[in-house]
């Protein structure tokens, strides 16, 4: 069955400092990898997403992850977070981009905390 | 950009009523999905619809659980006899043909059974 872990439930940054957010996932094919963002009383916006080819994407907001194989890692990096990433995310596994007919598996999340 | 919209943001309901949650997906659309999220806990697939019917539905997708798309704009989930243990955020997703089409998510309804 796929799985997605993400260890750190808690992480706190400061305010212009580079953040990495950990997930490792366990899927029997190629998987389908994303990283959610939700803000309080919000959806569920997707900030990237892994398919095929470059292992490095980029996605909105600053945010980048890179794909390793070997690892069945997809972490999440930013460069210089913004007191505005104050956030939780997901990491998500699925078989297609929906996450085919059995959705997507998320991880339990990190609640990215931004001190001044 | 089109959204994915969901309403009631929140709803109360006494545990044994129905209650009915709403979504109006994206138009073009044809994939849609609900999840769940207890407070604290991760999001948790529950049903996919496609085509009019139910495409997968996880093991917390019992028979108190229906969906239906009554017209061509709305996909709504049904709880028949609602409990406390169904107090979570309920998200609406869907997305558009292709592999490469992205999930969209709703805002969610709260749902509280007292």
């Amino acid at each position: 069955a796929q799985s997605v872990t993400q260890p750190d439930i808690h992480i706190t940054v400061s305010e212009g400092a580079s953040l990495e957010l950990r997930c490792n996932y366990s899927y029997g094919a190629t998987p389908y990898l994303f990283w959610y963002v939700q803000s309080p009383g919000q959806g569920l916006q997707l900030l990237l997403k892994y398919f095929s080819g470059d292992t490095l994407v980029q996605g909105i907001k600053g945010f980048e992850a890179e794909f390793k194989r070997s690892q069945s890692s997809f972490n999440l990096r930013k460069p210089s977070v913004h007191w505005s990433d104050a956030a939780e995310y997901f990491c998500a596994v699925g078989a297609d981009s929906g996450g085919g007919a059995d959705g997507l598996t998320f991880g339990k999340g990190t609640h990215l905390i931004i001190q001044p | 950009e089109p959204e994915v919209t969901q309403t009631p943001s929140h709803q109360v309901t006494q545990m044994g009523q129905e209650v009915i949650l709403r979504c109006v997906p994206i138009s073009n659309h044809l994939y849609f999905y609900w999840y769940r999220q207890i407070l604290g806990q991760k999001v948790e697939f529950l049903v996919s619809f496609y085509n009019n019917e139910i495409s997968e539905k996880s093991e917390i997708f019992d028979d108190q659980f229906s969906v239906e798309r009554p017209d061509g704009s709305n996909f709504t989930l049904k709880i028949r006899s609602t409990k406390l243990e169904d107090s979570a955020m309920y998200f609406c997703a869907s997305r558009g043909d292709g592999g490469n089409s992205p999930l969209h998510f709703g805002n969610g309804t709260r749902l509280t059974v007292t």
